[in-house]
C-alpha cells in the first residue's frame, strides 16, 4: 500500500530563515506527489505538484519541492520564511487503487510557525 | 479558486439524528471525494465518486453513505450521527484521474 510519512508535526523558524519541510513516500510505482497549504479555519490549497516532468518543482509563495527517487522524498523549501507561511502543511501521493480511479493519501500533516 | 460549495458550514446534530451535508461544484469534474480531518490524523478518505451513480468506499466509509445524481452534487449521508463522527469534512473535486484535488471550506460538525 502506498503511504506518505511527513518527519516533524511541528516545525518552527525564524523569519527569513530557510523552511524546510521533509515528506518522504512510499509506492511501488511511479507516483504524482503533491504539497498542499491549510490555513485556519480553511480548506486545503494546492502549493504544488508533481507528475512525473521536471523532478524540481515551483510552486506558490515562492515554495518549491525536488523528487528524489533514489530517497523517494518530496521535500518542501522555502529560502525564506515570512509570517505569512504559518500554517499547516500536508504532502500527498497519488494511489491507483485499481481499475481506472485514483486516490490521494496524505501525510498527517507539518504545522509551520514563523516566529518574528 | 475552483467553485466548490459546502453547506452547512457548521452543525450542531444529537446523537442518533441522521444528518446530510452537501457539496457542490461548478467545475463539471468527474471525480469528488469526501473526507473528515481530526487532529492526528491528517485527512482521511470517506467516500469517493467517479461519475454520476458511480461511487466507491474509502478508508474509513463505516457509518457513512454517498450519493451522487448530478455531476455538479456529492452528498454524504451519516444515518445515525455519532460522538465519534464530530468532525471537519471537506469535499475535493478532480478533473483527472492521479492529479490534484481542489477542495472545498469545509463543514463542522458536532455530534452532542
Amino acid at each position: 500500500a502506498q503511504s506518505v510519512t511527513q518527519l516533524g508535526s511541528h516545525v518552527s523558524v525564524s523569519e527569513g530563515a530557510l523552511v524546510l519541510l521533509r515528506c518522504n513516500y512510499s509506492s511501488s510505482v511511479p507516483p504524482y506527489l503533491f504539497w498542499y497549504v491549510q490555513y485556519p479555519n480553511q480548506g486545503l490549497q494546492l502549493l504544488l505538484k508533481y507528475t512525473s516532468a521536471a523532478t524540481l518543482v515551483k510552486g506558490i509563495n515562492g515554495f518549491e519541492a525536488e523528487f528524489k527517487k533514489s530517497e523517494t522524498s518530496f521535500h518542501l523549501t522555502k529560502p525564506s520564511a515570512h509570517m505569512s507561511d504559518a500554517a499547516e502543511y500536508f504532502c500527498a501521493v497519488s494511489v491507483d487503487s485499481g481499475g481506472s480511479n485514483y486516490k490521494l493519501t496524505f501525510g498527517k500533516g507539518t504545522l509551520l510557525t514563523v516566529n518574528p | 479558486d475552483a467553485g466548490i460549495t459546502q453547506s452547512p458550514r457548521h452543525k450542531v446534530t444529537e446523537t442518533g439524528t441522521p444528518v446530510t451535508l452537501r457539496c457542490h461544484q461548478t467545475e463539471n469534474h468527474r471525480y469528488m471525494y469526501w473526507y473528515r480531518q481530526d487532529p492526528g490524523h491528517g485527512l482521511r478518505l470517506i467516500h469517493y465518486s467517479y461519475g454520476v451513480k458511480d461511487t466507491d468506499k474509502g478508508e474509513v466509509s463505516d457509518g457513512y453513505s454517498v450519493s451522487r445524481s448530478k455531476t455538479e452534487d456529492f452528498l454524504l449521508t451519516l444515518e445515525s450521527a455519532t460522538s465519534s463522527q464530530t468532525s471537519v469534512y471537506f469535499c475535493a473535486i478532480s478533473g483527472h484521474r492521479g492529479y490534484e484535488q481542489y477542495f472545498g471550506p469545509g463543514t463542522r460538525l458536532t455530534v452532542t
